[in-house]
This record gives structure tokens, sequence and C-alpha cells, in this order.
């Protein structure tokens, strides 16, 4: 069963620095990209970032470039968000999710629950 | 940057009734559409890949279709459970959501 489980989120003051993680089971863990999808509260999801199985491929929204990065330890199925120069147009609950297939333009099948983070002072 | 716009955002049904959401792509994005289910506080659920393939255990009144700009999801008959918000959300270039359906209770 695949199973999906991020953590690292809270608040944090504006142009603060947050990482987040999500810890991946049940699948060949670098066989797939993986991504990060944000929702800001009471709104729609946003795509934010996805990274290939090898880890050698990035992707970013325009909204996120240059401020985040996207990293993952095949060894320990570990997916992370290094996010810096936080503003409050980034409080939004942030999922992790597994591509589809192998290749990373593809839809997203398997989500976790949410880590929530709130920039504020 | 290609844009998906939803019509309608909000829609009130009745259980038993047949719904359609439709999509539209700012430019032609072939069959590289999916649809995900939000219920409140819960995570998405991917629906339909490839603008008409039903994920493993989708029920089959759910149904997609279309191509190029326009897409429709569409539930034969709408159930209690159905009572969601749904996205599209196309990957031929990067992954854009579209901004949502509400399907709520008429």
């Amino acid at each position: 069963e695949v199973q999906l489980s991020e953590s690292g989120g809270g608040l944090v003051q504006p142009g603060g620095s947050l990482r987040l993680s999500c810890t991946a089971s049940g699948f060949i863990f670098n066989t797939y990209a993986m991504t990060w999808v944000r929702q800001a509260p009471g709104k729609g999801l946003e795509w934010v970032s996805t990274l290939s199985g090898s880890g050698t491929t990035t992707y970013y929204g325009d909204s996120v470039k240059g401020r985040v990065t996207i990293t993952r330890d095949n060894s320990k199925n570990m997916l992370y968000l290094q996010m810096n120069s936080l503003t409050a147009e980034d409080t939004a609950i942030y999922y992790c999710a597994k591509v589809r297939e192998v290749a990373p333009m593809h839809p997203f099948d398997f989500w976790g629950q949410g880590t929530l983070v709130t920039v504020s002072s | 940057d290609i844009q998906m716009t939803h019509s309608p955002s909000t829609l009130s049904a009745s259980v038993g009734d047949r719904v359609t959401i439709t999509c539209r792509a700012s430019q032609d994005i072939g069959s590289w559409l999916a649809w995900y289910q939000q219920k409140p506080g819960r995570a998405p659920k991917l629906l339909i890949h490839r603008a008409s393939t039903l994920e493993n255990g989708v029920p089959s009144r759910f149904s997609g279709s279309g191509s190029g700009t326009e897409f429709t999801l569409t539930i034969s008959s709408l159930q209690p459970d159905d009572f969601a918000t749904y996205y599209c959300q196309q990957y031929n270039s990067y992954w854009t959501f579209g901004q949502g359906t509400k399907v709520e209770i008429k």
C-alpha cells in the first residue's frame, strides 16, 4: 500500500525559511517522480515543484521559482522541499504526491495528508 | 503558461442528477488531462487520467471526455458521496490545475 506522510510545517515569520519532508513507502521510490502541491486556505490546488526519480531533473512553478529547492534521498525514501524568503502568500497546506508513471509529466495518483505552513509575524 | 478554466464554479444538484463539469485549456493539450475529487479536509483523489481513463476503483458513473482545449467530467447519477470539489489538471506542459467546481446539495 502506497503511503505518503508530510512533516515540517508550522508557523514561520515573513522572510523566514522552512524545510518540509515527505516519507514514502509501498512503492519503488527511486523509480517515480515526486511532487509538491499546495492549497491556500479556502483556495484551489497549486502545483509547486516536481523532481524526477533519479533526482536529476527539477521543475518549479513560477510563484516559487528561485525561492524553493526540491530534493530527495532515495536511500531513505524521503522527499524534501526547502522554502526560503517566505511570504504570507506561501501560507497553505503542502501536499506531497507521487507521479502516476515513471516519466515525470503525468498526474499524481497518491497524496499525503498534507502539512500546514503558516507565514505570519 | 497554460491556463485551465472550470465552468461552472459552483453547481447545485440533487442525488440522482446527471452532472457535467467543463474544463477549458488556454491552448491545445491533446488528451493530457486529469480530474481529481477533493472533499473538505482531505487530500485530492485522482479519478481520471488521459482525459477519459478511469483510475482503478473509481465508480463507473464517472466519465471523462474531450481533447484539445475542451473537456468534460460527467457523473451519470449523483450519489451522496459525490458532493465535493472537482479539479481538472493539464500535464501537457508542466502541471496546471483549474480553479475547481464545487458540487453542492441542492
